[in-house]
C-alpha cells in the first residue's frame, strides 16, 4: 500500500509569485484535505476535495485554490504569495468524505518559504 | 465553534518517566478525538483515536480516554523512551464538518537519556 506523497519537499518563492503544490493520495482513498502549518503551531484546515469537487473550506482567502484529478491526486495553488504564507503545507487522504470517525493519513509536507 | 487546547511545552523528561499531555476541547456536536505525532522533519502520524465517550484509544504504550463530562482527552504513557521525542497534537472532528480536523497548538516533548 503506497502512502501519501507530496512534491516538492521544499520550495522558495518571492512575494507576489504563484506556487503549485502536489499530492498523491493513499491507494484506495478518494478524499484529499490540505492543511497549513505555520512554524510552532498546529495545522489549519484549508479545504477538502472529494471526487474532484470541493467539499468544505476553512478560513483562507480565494487566492488559495485547489484541484483534484480523476486518479484522486490533488494540487494546491496559491496566488500572489505573501510572507505569511511561509509554512509547511500538509496533504491528508482518507477513504470517505463525511465520516468524522475516519482517520486521515498525512504526507510528509511541502515546506514553502516566501521571501 | 470547535477548538482544542493543549498544555504548552516543551515538556522535558528523563527516559522511563511518566508522560501526561493535557487536552481539552470545545465542540458543536459529538466529536471524534485524535492524537497525532510529528517527528522532526516529518508529517503527522496518527497515534490513537476514540470516537465515543469512555472509549480508550491506545497504541505503542500511549493511552487516552474520551471523557465527555470533562471534555478532555489526555495522553499518557507510563515509561517514555528517547524515541518518543516529538511534537504531539490533539485534534477533533465533528459530523457537521465531515472529517475536517481541528488541531490544538501542539506539545513538544523531549526525552533525555
Amino acid at each position: 500500500e503506497t502512502g501519501v506523497t507530496q512534491s516538492p519537499t521544499h520550495l522558495i518563492k518571492t512575494r507576489g509569485q504563484q506556487v503549485t503544490l502536489r499530492c498523491s493520495s493513499q491507494s484506495g482513498h478518494n478524499t484529499v484535505s490540505w492543511y497549513q502549518q505555520a512554524l510552532g503551531q498546529g495545522p489549519q484546515f484549508i479545504f477538502q476535495y472529494y471526487r474532484e469537487e470541493e467539499n468544505g473550506r476553512g478560513n483562507f482567502p480565494p487566492r488559495f485554490s485547489g484541484l483534484q484529478f480523476p486518479n484522486y491526486s490533488s494540487e494546491l495553488n496559491v496566488n500572489a504569495l505573501e510572507l505569511d504564507d511561509s509554512a509547511l503545507y500538509l496533504c491528508a487522504s482518507s477513504s470517505d468524505r463525511g465520516r468524522p470517525t475516519d482517520t486521515q493519513y498525512f504526507g510528509p509536507g511541502t515546506r514553502l518559504t516566501v521571501l | 465553534g470547535n477548538s482544542v487546547t493543549q498544555m504548552e511545552g516543551p515538556v522535558t523528561l528523563s527516559e522511563e518517566a511518566f508522560l501526561t499531555i493535557n487536552c481539552t476541547y470545545t465542540a458543536t456536536g459529538y466529536p471524534s478525538l485524535f492524537w497525532y505525532v510529528q517527528y522532526p522533519g516529518e508529517g503527522l502520524q496518527l497515534l490513537l483515536k476514540a470516537t465515543k465517550a469512555d472509549d480508550k484509544g491506545s497504541n505503542k504504550g500511549f493511552e487516552a480516554t474520551y471523557r465527555k463530562e470533562t471534555t478532555s482527552f489526555h495522553l499518557e504513557k507510563g515509561s517514555v523512551q528517547v524515541s518518543d521525542s516529538a511534537v504531539y497534537f490533539c485534534a477533533l472532528s465533528v459530523k457537521a464538518a465531515g472529517n475536517k480536523l481541528t488541531f490544538g497548538g501542539g506539545t513538544r516533548v523531549l526525552v533525555k537519556p
